[in-house]
């Protein structure tokens, strides 16, 4: 069956350093979105993508974040000064259509900020 | 008053019996609904999507439908020890075309 896939699984970086998650979506799917889940805490939406830009993001996506789909493949997710409350399982995940069609979720990348 | 609630359990069930996950959101005019199972430590995954009001079957899980009073729930029939996980209900409100509010989760243990 084909899957999201996200590397790299688990990512420390020091506080004020830029980091890069990346994701490889289902092929067959146009839309794709990033995920956060604080540990312990509920999943939360940050941004979707479409067609090659941004077509919503959450008020926890601010200018720290960005994301790029680099080539045919790869979606990724840029932040770029680090703050220990970044720390948290990001989550990419990919559907055919929007408008409240599934979306099916990456296994995570685990980000530590030290 | 929060989007997407759920009792946040832990819901015990001895093996066998019927686990019944509820939830309720706040948008009335919402219409897509997910329900994901979340292992710890892992992603979420998708188990069932509904749309209307009314029952969906799919093996041991009915997805439930209730738009007038903004409520959700999944049943699980013969529940095996593998069925113990975060369940989470998820919902695309009309308000935005893209975002999936997630509920924080009920906690299920299935007891042998």
């Amino acid at each position: 069956e084909p899957e999201v896939t996200q590397t790299p699984s688990h990512q420390v970086t020091q506080m004020g350093q830029e980091v890069i998650l990346r994701c490889v979506p289902i092929s067959n799917h146009l839309y794709f979105y990033w995920y956060r889940q604080i540990l312990g805490q509920k999943v939360e939406f940050l941004v979707s993508f479409y067609n090659n830009e941004i077509s919503e993001k959450s008020e926890i996506f601010d200018d720290q974040f960005s994301v790029e789909r680099p080539d045919g493949s790869n979606f990724t997710l840029k932040i770029r000064s680090t703050k220990l409350e970044d720390s948290a399982m990001y989550f990419c995940a990919s559907s055919e259509a929007r408008g409240g069609q599934p979306q099916h979720f990456g296994d995570g990348t685990r980000l530590s900020i030290l | 008053q929060k989007e997407v609630e759920q009792n946040s359990g832990p819901l015990s069930v001895p093996e066998g019996a019927i686990a019944s996950l509820n939830c309720t959101y706040s948008d009335r005019v919402s219409q897509s609904f997910f329900w994901y199972r979340q292992y710890s430590g892992k992603s979420p995954e998708l188990i069932m999507s509904i749309y209307s009001n009314g029952d969906k079957e799919d093996g041991r899980f009915t997805a439930q439908l209730n738009k007038a009073s903004q409520y959700v729930s999944l049943l699980i029939r013969d529940s095996q020890p593998s069925d113990s996980a975060t369940y989470l209900c998820a919902v695309n409100m009309k308000t935005s075309y893209d975002k999936v509010i997630f509920g924080p989760g009920t906690s299920l243990s299935v007891i042998p």
